[in-house]
């Protein structure tokens, strides 16, 4: 059972380059989540989704887009990017209700430069 | 918006000892949960332990237990027999308990570096 896969683990980008990352489950979970993590900041919420077809702007959503056309995929896009996007990037799923705790995928390194 | 606050960036704890990480937040609401997750060099989100806010009873999962204090909004994390691979860094996060379709989106507090020394 693979639980949350992201893809790739790691990227080096150019600044104005594009890519998706992809977030893939296997547990038929409704809700999908993109973090992104800093030093000193903790995990902040990109954006999330309740359902297919479904996406929402979490916290920090500027430079980046999202999609969920299937419900177990959620991607994860920047169309430009840019070297304040260097991070790393977790996507997480869960279920819709009760205390259902987030599940995590391996996380994903980006650099932009 | 809720804000979750880990004022210790660094902490320190012998093998076999025991530490108490703290972590405290700020809401309106009466109906939420907290948790702790560790996230060990591999970058893994592992979660070790929750806390529903209208239990009073603290929670607790073998060596690791929570000291959850609703009215002061503190909910610190005590790891007992401390061992060389609970190194790692341990984040705080609340979740509203309200279903509004707005999701399980969890807020996290900046994290608390715990190293465990020989």
């Amino acid at each position: 059972n693979a639980g949350v896969t992201q893809t790739p683990k790691f990227r080096v980008l150019k600044t104005g380059q594009s890519m998706t990352l992809l977030c893939a489950q296997d547990m038929n979970h409704e809700y999908m989540y993109w973090y992104r993590q800093d030093p000193g900041m903790g995990l902040r919420l990109i954006h999330y989704s309740v359902g297919e077809g479904t996406t929402a702007k979490g916290e920090v959503p500027d430079g980046y887009n999202v999609s969920r056309l299937k419900k177990q995929n959620f991607l994860l896009g920047l169309e430009s990017a840019a070297p304040s996007q260097t991070s790393v990037y977790f996507c997480a799923s869960s279920w819709r209700t009760g205390a259902n705790v987030l599940t995590f995928g391996a996380g994903s390194r980006l650099t932009v430069l | 918006a809720q804000t979750v606050t880990q004022s210790q960036p660094e902490m320190s704890v012998q093998e076999a000892e025991t530490v108490t990480l703290s972590c405290t937040y700020d809401t309106s609401e009466s109906d939420y949960y907290l948790f702790w997750y560790k996230q060990p060099p591999s970058r893994q989100m592992i979660l070790v332990i929750r806390q529903e806010a209208y239990k009073q009873q603290n929670a607790t999962e073998n060596r690791f237990s929570v000291n959850f204090q609703k009215a002061a909004k503190s909910f610190s994390l005590k790891i007992s027999d401390s061992q060389l691979g609970d190194a790692a860094m341990y984040f705080c996060a609340y979740r509203s308990g309200e279903v509004t379709g707005g999701g399980n989106k969890l807020t996290f507090g900046t994290g608390t570096q715990l190293k465990v020394e020989l």
